[in-house]
This record gives structure tokens, C-alpha cells and sequence, in this order.
């Protein structure tokens, strides 16, 4: 299993500003993954991060909007550049199960809860 | 990635079973069949994961069909703290990793 934490766990920001979301594996992780919740809706993959290259993202995102560092097997940021109010959701980090070889068991951050105003 | 489909909400009562269908039609054959649980504010947890047949663990039993085409989620005698979003996904293991894409959900309300 893996422990993810999240920083910061909920932010209100002003529209136009940045956000960068922390993600902190507690094992070593080839691919970190981060997603978006919005309010009563079902998880949306932003982009997928490999320690040492550029994320791939996918359709609907782009690396302006949502620029991602993976600087190590352990961490991850993503950044929500110049906010609106559409951006208000939850933001979730993710890893997926690597000993057990398990593709389909992943494991999530609390998430971050942002509010654009 | 094969697309699924599952009804958006579902109600029951405490001690009863849940039986939450799942539709899959373009499975692939590398495919497994994962399910995972959201309560609210918080990420989606592991539930249990299948290709073919029964899977059984402590929190809960999966059923597949021959055809993988479909498969159903079973909760033994729910809960209250059992209300939650649960999501089906399917994803081809082979290699490892294999990025999620999550579907509807259904979300489970479960009374007194």
C-alpha cells in the first residue's frame, strides 16, 4: 500500500492567481497521476507524471494551465495557473499499487479543496 | 480503455444486499474489472478487483459472467456508513500501470 498526503487540504483563492498542490508518496512511485472533482462529479484524469519527463496530459488539459513537476519518485506538484471560479474543485493525487503488480489498484491523497473567488 | 456503465444512484436499507451491475462491453482481454469506494471528502478507496468469475474478500463479492461483458459488486448486509459513490473501472494490467478513467459512479444511499 501507499500513504499519500496532500498540502494544502483546502484553499480560497482570488481568480487570476496560482496554486501549486503538493503530493507526498510515502514509497518510491513510477507514476503519479493527478485528477479533478468537481462538486457532485465523477473523477477526471488531468495528467499522468514520470519522474524525469514532462506529464502527459490528457484531453482537455494543457501544461499552461496545469504545469506539473516531478522532481523524484516520491513527489509531485501541479499548479493551477491563472484561476477562475471554474477552476473551484477538488484536486486528487494518485499512485498505483507497484509490488503487487495490481494495474487496477490505485491509491488517493485526501485531495485539495480549492475555491476560486 | 473500455467504457462502463452504471446506474447513477441506488437506495437500500441497513442489512440488506447491494447488488451494483456494471456494464463493459468492449472489455478487452487483458482487462480487469476494479471497483473502488468514495465517501464524501475524501479519494476513492480500493474495493476489490476481478477478471473472471467470483472474487470474494472481506468487504465485499464480485461477480463476472462468463462473457465479461458485465459485472456486479455485491454488499452483504449494508450499513448506513456504507453510503458512498462506487465506481467501477476496467484497465489492462499488463505492464504494470495503466492510467484510471473513472465513469459515472453509482451512489449508494443506504437508510435506517
Amino acid at each position: 500500500s501507499a500513504v499519500i498526503s496532500q498540502k494544502p487540504s483546502r484553499d480560497i483563492c482570488q481568480r487570476g492567481t496560482s496554486l501549486t498542490i503538493q503530493c507526498q508518496v510515502d514509497s518510491q512511485v513510477t507514476m503519479m497521476f493527478w485528477y479533478r472533482q468537481q462538486p457532485g462529479q465523477s473523477l477526471t484524469l488531468i495528467a499522468t507524471a514520470n519522474q524525469g519527463s514532462e506529464a502527459t496530459y490528457e484531453s482537455g488539459f494543457v501544461i499552461d494551465k496545469f504545469p506539473i513537476s516531478r522532481p523524484n519518485l516520491t513527489f509531485s506538484t501541479l499548479t493551477v495557473s491563472n484561476m477562475s471560479p471554474e477552476d473551484s474543485s477538488i484536486y486528487l493525487c494518485s499512485v498505483e499499487d507497484q509490488e503487487g503488480m495490481k494495474g487496477g489498484e490505485a491509491f488517493f491523497g485526501q485531495g485539495t479543496r480549492l475555491t476560486v473567488v | 480503455l473500455a467504457k462502463t456503465t452504471q446506474p447513477i444512484s441506488m437506495d437500500s436499507y441497513e442489512g440488506q444486499e447491494v447488488n451494483i451491475t456494471c456494464s463493459h462491453n468492449n472489455i478487452a482481454t487483458n482487462d480487469y474489472i476494479t471497483w473502488y469506494q468514495q465517501f464524501p471528502s475524501q479519494g476513492p478507496r480500493f474495493i476489490i478487483q476481478g477478471y473472471k468469475t467470483k472474487v470474494t474478500n472481506e468487504v465485499a463479492s464480485l461477480f463476472i459472467p462468463a462473457d465479461r461483458k458485465s459485472s456486479t459488486l455485491s454488499l452483504p448486509r449494508v450499513s448506513l456508513s456504507d453510503t458512498a459513490v462506487y465506481y467501477c473501472l476496467v484497465g489492462d494490467i499488463i505492464g504494470g500501470t495503466d492510467k484510471l478513467i473513472f465513469g459515472t459512479g453509482t451512489r449508494l444511499q443506504v437508510f435506517p
